[in-house]
């Protein structure tokens, strides 16, 4: 069965440079989720989309900024990067019917030095 | 959605059912119980969820008390591959974002 796609897998960034990781959802998934996991922490939700509409904002800086595009897909933006956001960056997916079972993507390992 | 309390580690036997306890005793009554684990930094993998009744699915099985304030994630046969961080989430079924706390990290041993 296809599965969540999240590219790149790995990123190296220097301090203030800006990164972009994209996901490509479930065929069908109308939902998106973003959530970021700092070295030894739990996964925290930064932001999501349903329909291509912000749904649901957590803990996401202003520096960054996310989107879902026409085809579903979705891009999380994030400029002027400290060393604090080195992160493993998981997207979600989920359709909008049932109770709406989220299904993860292998992750975005994203290292800031 | 309502907080959770679950032990921070947990063993068991490799071939052993293992069961992993969840406190949420301020569940409101239409929230759901959901459970997903992540075995070492991969994306977080649903397992099951519930509201009153007790589930079961090809991999694990969900009991839930008649007060719905805790509930019981049981792996009946572990294997090592079920070694991994498992998350009890409460939360309403609408396009709601899960909160993770901290989990149990389940060890199966050989």
């Amino acid at each position: 069965a296809a599965g969540v796609i999240q590219s790149p897998r790995h990123l190296i960034k220097e301090k203030r440079e800006t990164a972009t990781l994209k996901c490509y959802p479930i065929p069908r998934h109308d939902t998106v989720y973003w959530y970021q996991q700092g070295p030894g922490q739990d996964p925290q939700f930064l932001i999501s989309f349903y329909e291509k509409m912000q749904s649901d904002k957590g803990s996401i800086p202003d520096r960054f900024s996310a989107q879902q595009f026409s085809d579903y897909h979705s891009e999380l933006n994030m400029s002027s990067l400290e060393l604090g956001d080195s992160a493993l960056y998981f997207c979600a997916s989920a359709t909008g019917t049932g109770v709406y079972e989220q299904y993860f993507g292998p992750g975005t390992r994203l290292t800031v030095t | 959605d309502a907080k959770t309390t679950q032990p921070p580690s947990m063993d068991c036997a490799e071939g052993r059912a293992a069961n992993l306890p969840c406190n949420h005793s301020t569940i409101s009554g239409n929230e759901y119980v959901y459970w997903y684990r992540q075995i070492h930094s991969q994306g977080p993998q649903y397992i099951i969820h519930g509201l009153k009744n007790n589930e079961t699915n090809e991999m694990a099985s969900l009991i839930i008390t008649e007060d719905r304030k805790s509930s019981t994630l049981i792996l009946p046969h572990a294997t090592l591959r079920d070694t991994a961080v498992y998350y009890c989430i409460v939360r309403l079924p609408l396009r709601r974002q899960l909160t993770f706390g901290s989990g149990t990290q389940l060890t199966v041993l050989p």
